[in-house]
């Protein structure tokens, strides 16, 4: 079992649907993260959360909408998005956010795909 | 914004070769961090490295965080079929590991 898990895997909605993203970590880990994977381009960070608060927003357009009710779930809320939004987006977590040797530890991400 | 300038962008070699590839800056990090991905799952920390000059090796894998914090190779030696994939460098200014920057990656394909 991975340590970091996303759900679903693959994803296809129109721009007027709402969907979200799960994903749950079983690392005992304190800080979460969601970070989006386009073609050719580098990973980007969008979110990251410290004990369920957030504590970064990377400039992200108010259609995706973050949800960290406890350190080890964390959701992406989509509304009305846009097809150059279709990418991979992965869930990570770490110990913490503050400290040495606490590297990222990535799920397997979901596929999304805007119609 | 900050970027890392990966290279190469890709690689094709023989099973048996030794690869190597880097990642630079034009500014200080306190850590380095590679990264592989194969097709269809997420990341998966290879190396990390939080000193300037460590060098680190994990198995085939040798990595170094270079001196002038503003550089990181990774080498891999005697490659394998299973060593296919994209490699990342990520850098993080702070001591914050999870407010990564990462670098455009290595699509790395290995012939047998």
């Amino acid at each position: 079992e991975t340590g970091v898990t996303q759900t679903p895997r693959h994803l296809v909605m129109g721009m007027t649907n709402k969907k979200s993203l799960k994903c749950e970590q079983h690392l005992g880990h304190n800080a979460m993260y969601w970070y989006k994977q386009s073609a050719k381009k580098p990973l980007e960070l969008m979110f990251v959360y410290n004990f369920k608060e957030q504590t970064e927003n990377n400039s992200v357009p108010s259609r995706f909408s973050p949800e960290c009710p406890n350190s080890s779930h964390l959701f992406l809320h989509l509304h009305t998005l846009q097809p150059e939004d279709s990418a991979l987006y992965l869930c990570a977590s770490s110990q913490d956010t503050g400290g040495f040797n606490s590297p990222l530890h990535f799920g397997n991400g979901t596929r999304l795909t805007v119609t | 914004g900050q970027q890392l300038n990966q290279s190469p962008q890709s690689m094709f070699i023989q099973e048996g070769e030794d690869v190597s590839m880097n990642c630079t800056s034009s500014s200080i990090f306190n850590t380095w961090l590679w990264y592989k991905q194969e097709p269809g799952e997420g990341p998966v920390l290879l190396i990390a490295l939080y000193k300037a000059g460590e060098l680190t090796s994990n198995g085939r894998l040798t990595a170094q965080f270079g001196i002038t914090r503003k550089d990181s190779f990774l080498n891999i030696s005697a490659s394998i079929p299973s060593d296919v994939g994209i490699y990342f460098c990520a850098g993080s200014r702070s001591s914050n590991t999870g407010k990564l920057i990462f670098g455009q990656g290595t699509t790395l394909q290995v012939k047998p």
